[in-house]
């Protein structure tokens, strides 16, 4: 199969930085995603990543480590507004993305 | 946002009854899935499409069957509705470069009784 691990919850507060982690088997690998997923609605895309290092988009950031099978998205400055579930998905070789179970962050005031 | 509508939002049914979903998209992307979103299993493959005519299998295709006969709709059939179907099932397309990742629709929910 091609497992891929991230926690289940986080919790965090208001302003701090949060990092949620993803680990994936390396065989075959061709590009990871991070999305985001509000309660009752579709995901929707925030990073991608197929080279190895660190993405910056605003107040989120994406790495990764292709020799390691690793990733992780990095959130800055958390709001409210960020309490959702955070996807991680690998595609393998071909144009499928294989998702994780999801990271569910809350974060409190 | 893309063009990526699925019909019905909400639908209830009874075991054994066939339903379809159906997923419309208007940017004319070449590739489709067809996924179920269940507490503790994440998004699941059920069947994808690289054109028209052109489907396969994911992971969890049994009690499942798609068509797709044009290049903007992709229809996704439980033969014979049962109560492990019940779940949050999504659309997705994605362009030609990947880079994106997909788009999805915003979910059909379908619970089985």
């Amino acid at each position: 199969g091609q497992n891929i691990d991230q926690p289940t919850e986080m919790t965090a507060t208001e302003g701090a930085i949060v990092q949620i982690n993803c680990t994936y088997q390396t065989s075959g690998f061709n590009g990871l995603f991070w999305y985001q997923q509000h309660a009752g609605e579709a995901p929707t895309f925030l990073s991608y990543n197929v080279l190895d290092g660190l993405e910056e988009k605003g107040r989120f950031s994406s790495f990764l480590s292709r020799s390691k099978g690793y990733s992780y998205l990095l959130l800055k400055e958390l709001q409210m507004k960020d309490s959702a579930s955070y996807l991680c998905a690998v595609r393998y070789n071909t144009d499928k993305l294989i998702f994780g179970t999801g990271t569910r962050l809350q974060v409190f005031p | 946002d893309a063009g990526i509508t699925q019909s019905p939002r909400h639908k209830v049914t009874e075991t054994g009854t066939p339903v379809t979903l159906r997923c419309h998209q208007t940017e004319n992307h070449r590739y489709m899935y067809w996924y179920r979103q269940d507490p503790g299993h994440g998004l699941r493959l059920i069947h994808y499409s690289y054109g028209v005519k052109d489907t396969d299998k994911g992971e969890v295709s049994d009690g499942y069957s798609v068509s797709r006969s044009k290049t903007e709709d992709f229809l996704l059939t439980l033969e014979s509705a049962t109560s492990s179907q019940t779940s949050v099932y999504f659309c997705a397309i994605s362009g030609p470069t990947g880079g994106k990742g997909y788009t999805f629709g915003s979910g059909t929910r379908l619970t089985v009784v």
